[in-house]
């Protein structure tokens, strides 16, 4: 089966630009989870969401960051403007159903932000 | 804050030794999961263990779980080189799937 896809790979921008990251998850996959990941930390948990909704956005720092899943499928996280400590790996998730129910999580390559 | 924390964070071993990794956490959990993440890639699930589960094997790895202790284990034996990667814990206290800060894992050939 095909795996989640994210775009770009790579994307390099000067603070105070705005970014746009795509996720497309698993076909059937009702929960995705948007990740960033620092160098040399784990992933932090941005938002998630359950089919349309959104289940957590506690960690989503909403002044500068800002996400929506279309009709339950593909999904876009934004950010604008961008700061020099946005620089991480954003990684998006999908699952079948909720980690709740003991399910896993399949992750795309994620997207390396470097902002200058 | 991160819910599960992991030790040690780095380890580096020859290949065909065992590797140990250890995961705490703070609150009580329904499941625990481990992940492994190679370098520029995204997180490969291995393994889940529930909370009223004391150990899981599949294939070469080996997961243990103490809720009394709120610790997990992860053991890969007879390591190779490709098992080259981070290792992550992930724990589903609260309303979210947390996520360690990772043992870094360096198999010598």
């Amino acid at each position: 089966e095909a795996g989640v896809a994210q775009s770009p790979r790579y994307k390099i921008i000067e603070k105070r630009q705005s970014v746009a990251f795509w996720c497309n998850p698993i076909s059937g996959h009702a929960t995705l989870y948007w990740y960033q990941q620092i160098l040399g930390q784990g992933p932090k948990l941005l938002i998630q969401f359950q089919n349309n909704g959104v289940v957590d956005d506690s960690q989503l720092p909403k002044d500068r960051f800002s996400a929506e899943r279309l009709k339950g499928v593909d999904s876009t996280l934004k950010i604008q403007p961008a700061k020099l400590e946005d620089s991480a790996v954003y990684l998006c998730a999908s699952s079948l159903g909720s980690y709740a129910t003991n399910e896993k999580l399949f992750f795309g390559s994620g997207t390396q932000l470097s902002v200058l | 804050s991160q819910q599960g924390e992991e030790d040690p964070q780095a380890l580096s071993i020859q290949e065909g030794e065992n590797a140990t990794m250890n995961c705490s956490y703070k609150t009580s959990i329904n499941n625990l999961q481990w992940y492994r993440q190679n370098s520029g890639r995204g997180l490969v699930h291995l393994i889940l263990i529930r909370s009223n589960e004391r150990e899981k094997h599949s294939g070469r790895l080996r997961v243990t779980l103490d809720t009394s202790k709120k610790s997990s284990s992860l053991l890969i034996t007879a390591s190779r080189a490709a098992d080259t990667a981070s290792y992550f814990c992930a724990t589903d206290g609260g309303n979210m799937l947390t996520f360690g800060g990772g043992t870094r894992l360096m198999v010598k050939p």
